[in-house]
C-alpha cells in the first residue's frame, strides 16, 4: 500500500451536477497530482499543487478546480458535470524537486449519467 | 499526434515467453521516461525507470534511445502474474513534473 487514500471510492452523478473528490497524501509528501483516466486510456494530468498552491495545470477546463490544505491533502472539483467526465480519477503524491516518484491512491470511479 | 504513443496490444504470450513493448514520444525536450504497471481497476505503480544507459531488473530490462524517441520494455521469462497494462511515461522538460501517460499496452501471460 502507498499511504494515498482517496474518497469516495464509487460515485454516481447526473449531468450537470457538481462532485468534490478527496485526497489524502503519503506521510511526508507535498506535492498532490490528480490526473483523470478514461475506460482504455492511459491517465491525463489535470493539474498538480504543491504547499497549497497550484503548480502546473493539463489540458482541462475551468470546471476542473483543486485545493489543497496545510496537511497537504487535496480536493478535485468538478462543476456541471459532462457524460465525458465519467472515468477514474487519480490522486498521487510525492515530495518536492527532481523527478521523485509519484504515489499513485487507489482513484474514485466517477459515472455520470 | 500524441505526445507519448504505444502500441496497446494485446499481447498475449505463454508462460516462459520473452516480450518487448515499445513507446514512442514526441517531444524532445523530454526529461524522464518510466514505464509503470497497472492491473486491472486498480491505480498505476512504477515498475522501473528508463535511462539511456539502460536499466535492467531481475527480468526486466528498459531501454532509452534519445536520438530516435524511443523507449522499450523487455520481460523474460514471463510469469502468470505479468499480466497487467504497462504504461510508458514521459515527463517533459518544465512541466512541473506532470507524468505524461502513453494509453498502455495490455499483457495476458497464459499458462
Amino acid at each position: 500500500e502507498t499511504g494515498v487514500t482517496q474518497s469516495p471510492t464509487h460515485l454516481i452523478k447526473t449531468r450537470g451536477q457538481q462532485v468534490t473528490l478527496r485526497c489524502s497524501s503519503q506521510s511526508g509528501h507535498n506535492t498532490v497530482s490528480w490526473y483523470q483516466q478514461a475506460l482504455g486510456q492511459g491517465p491525463q494530468f489535470i493539474f498538480q499543487y504543491y504547499r497549497e498552491e497550484e503548480n502546473g495545470r493539463g489540458n482541462f477546463p475551468p470546471r476542473f478546480s483543486g485545493l489543497q490544505f496545510p496537511n497537504y491533502s487535496s480536493e478535485l472539483n468538478v462543476n456541471a458535470l459532462e457524460l465525458d467526465d465519467s472515468a477514474l480519477y487519480l490522486c498521487a503524491s510525492s515530495s518536492a524537486g527532481g523527478d521523485d516518484e509519484q504515489f499513485f491512491g487507489p482513484g474514485t470511479r466517477l459515472t455520470v449519467l | 499526434r500524441k505526445e507519448v504513443e504505444q502500441d496497446p496490444g494485446p499481447f498475449n504470450v505463454p508462460e516462459g515467453a520473452t516480450v518487448a513493448f515499445n513507446c514512442t514520444y514526441s517531444n524532445s525536450a523530454s526529461q524522464s521516461f518510466f514505464w509503470y504497471r497497472q492491473d486491472c481497476r486498480k491505480e498505476p505503480k512504477l515498475l522501473m525507470s528508463v535511462y539511456s544507459s539502460g536499466n535492467e531488473d531481475g527480468r526486466f530490462t528498459a531501454q532509452l534511445n534519445r536520438a530516435s524517441q524511443y523507449i522499450s520494455l523487455l520481460i523474460r521469462d514471463s510469469k502468470l502474474s505479468d499480466s497487467a497494462t504497462y504504461l510508458c511515461v514521459v515527463i517533459p522538460l518544465l512541466s512541473g513534473y506532470a507524468l505524461n501517460f502513453g494509453k498502455g499496452t495490455s499483457l495476458l501471460v497464459t499458462p
